[in-house]
């Protein structure tokens, strides 16, 4: 199956320093990336959808100036968070979505796990 | 509004048996499909099963079978002959139409006893 990576699996920063993750698609080319975030013993939150070349789609509640997604190549999408806090300690995980055929195939990353101290 | 939903907060299973996972859901799509995850502690996402709204068979992959119920929108995850390496959560997932994002229920964490 189609591989997806995510760096760095393991992230501890400070409050207040912004920390990019980068997930890329290692052998197919990713035409949508999703990004989604889970708090300890939750789901799978859906952030964010983007497009290659296009601007991202935040899901309602998700801000968009602290959440920066760029899309910029049809194998790696970055989420960056800025001025990042506390609470935006969680496991951030990626997927990608490759047209194969009628179905919409859609592959993870493993996560990046964010502490902020 | 929950589209996807889980009652089954934890469940046990006795290594061997098989056991049910539930999943209901809501859409007013015609065309979707619906995905079963295991996520052991290390957090990865491992893909376990597809159903398609269109597909007239349930599902099946090796120890997995898909119960779908299409009038009853459920879509339940069986798991047969239980082993120690099931114990993980689980989640139920729907994406609507062709190109969309995944929506997940609340898991159900599985612990597998030997």
């Amino acid at each position: 199956g189609a591989v997806v990576s995510q760096h760095p699996s393991r992230v501890i920063c400070k409050s207040g320093t912004s920390v990019k993750i980068e997930c890329r698609s290692l052998d197919f080319q990713a035409t949508t990336m999703f990004w989604y975030r889970q708090f300890p013993k939750q789901s799978l939150m859906l952030m964010a959808t983007s497009n290659e070349g296009s601007k991202a789609t935040y899901e309602q509640g998700v801000e968009k100036d602290k959440f920066l997604i760029n899309h910029a190549s049809l194998t790696l999408s970055t989420l960056t968070v800025t001025s990042a806090h506390p609470e935006d300690s969680s496991f951030y995980i990626c997927s990608a979505s490759e047209r194969s055929g009628g179905l919409n195939e859609q592959f993870f990353g493993p996560g990046t796990r964010l502490t902020v101290l | 509004a929950q589209k996807i939903t889980q009652t089954q907060p934890g469940m046990f299973v006795q290594e061997k048996e098989a056991v049910t996972l539930d999943c209901t859901y809501d859409t007013s799509d015609q065309s979707y499909g619906l995905f079963w995850y295991k996520q052991p502690s290390s957090g990865e996402m491992i893909f376990l099963i597809y159903q398609g709204s269109y597909d007239e068979q349930n599902a099946t992959e090796g120890r997995y079978s898909l119960n779908f119920q299409k009038a009853r929108k459920s879509a339940n995850l069986v798991i047969s002959a239980s082993q120690l390496g099931d114990s993980a959560m689980y989640f139920c997932a729907m994406r609507e139409g062709l190109i969309s994002d995944m929506r997940f229920g609340a898991g159900t964490r599985l612990t597998v006893k030997p």
